[in-house]
């Protein structure tokens, strides 16, 4: 199976802050990588697809960028709205999510 | 709008059976993929199950072949989860989400999801 590893764990940064997510992959996966936010107690929503396009109706400060095996997800500049887990996804062979990635405010 | 409603979860005992559902309405349920997720309890997503539109190809990830089969009937825009031998690691939220071949196979759609807890 494809091992997803997204680093850091978690992470506690500042309203305005650039936030970067890395999510790599245990082999290639092209660019078959989705970002998903999921707040607490809520359902999974659907940031980035294909690594890299943006979502309908997802801010634009949200960005993806990789292919291969290394991804990243980019906040370009932290809201309060964002605390929340993120998880990377491969859908190249047998899905498979990354850990997760707490985001916490400052 | 599209809804996607989870039903059926509820505990059961080591061994035990179980079918979840999910009712879709808000958009052509025949046209998609559909995939299960699951969450235990303070962990994070795990990938489940997904089916072909007209349910020729299934897929599940290796913990659940041969105890979970994924179904769905598009006349009544249901799908479904069929969990036999059920297992403590089992017990999760499960969630039904679409998926779209066209967008990298990711899910734009999710519902609320069903708490399946196996306990004796």
């Amino acid at each position: 199976d494809i091992q997803m590893t997204q680093s850091p764990s978690s992470l506690s940064a500042s309203v305005g802050d650039r936030v970067t997510i890395t999510c790599r992959a245990s082999e290639s996966i092209s660019s078959y990588l989705n970002w998903y936010q999921q707040k607490a107690g809520k359902a999974p929503k659907l940031l980035i697809y294909a690594a890299s396009s943006l979502q309908s109706e997802v801010p634009s400060r949200f960005s993806g960028s990789g292919s291969g095996t290394d991804f990243t997800l980019t906040i370009s500049s932290l809201q309060p709205e964002d605390l929340a887990t993120y998880y990377c996804q491969q859908t190249y062979r047998i899905w498979t999510f990354g850990q997760g990635t707490k985001v916490q405010i400052k | 709008e599209v809804q996607l409603v989870e039903s059926g979860g509820g505990m059961v005992q080591p061994g035990g059976s179980l079918r979840v559902s999910c009712a879709a309405s808000g958009f052509t349920f025949s046209n998609y993929w559909m995939t299960w997720v699951r969450q235990a309890p303070g962990k994070g997503l795990e990938w489940v199950a997904n089916i072909r539109q007209d349910g020729s190809q299934k897929h599940y990830v290796d913990s659940v072949k041969g105890r979970f089969t994924i179904s769905r009937d598009n006349a009544k825009y249901s799908l479904y989860l069929q969990m036999n031998s059920l297992r403590a690691e089992d017990t999760a939220v499960y969630y039904c989400a679409t998926s779209e071949q066209s967008s990298s196979w990711s899910s734009q759609h999710w519902g609320q999801g069903t708490l399946v807890t196996v306990s004796s």
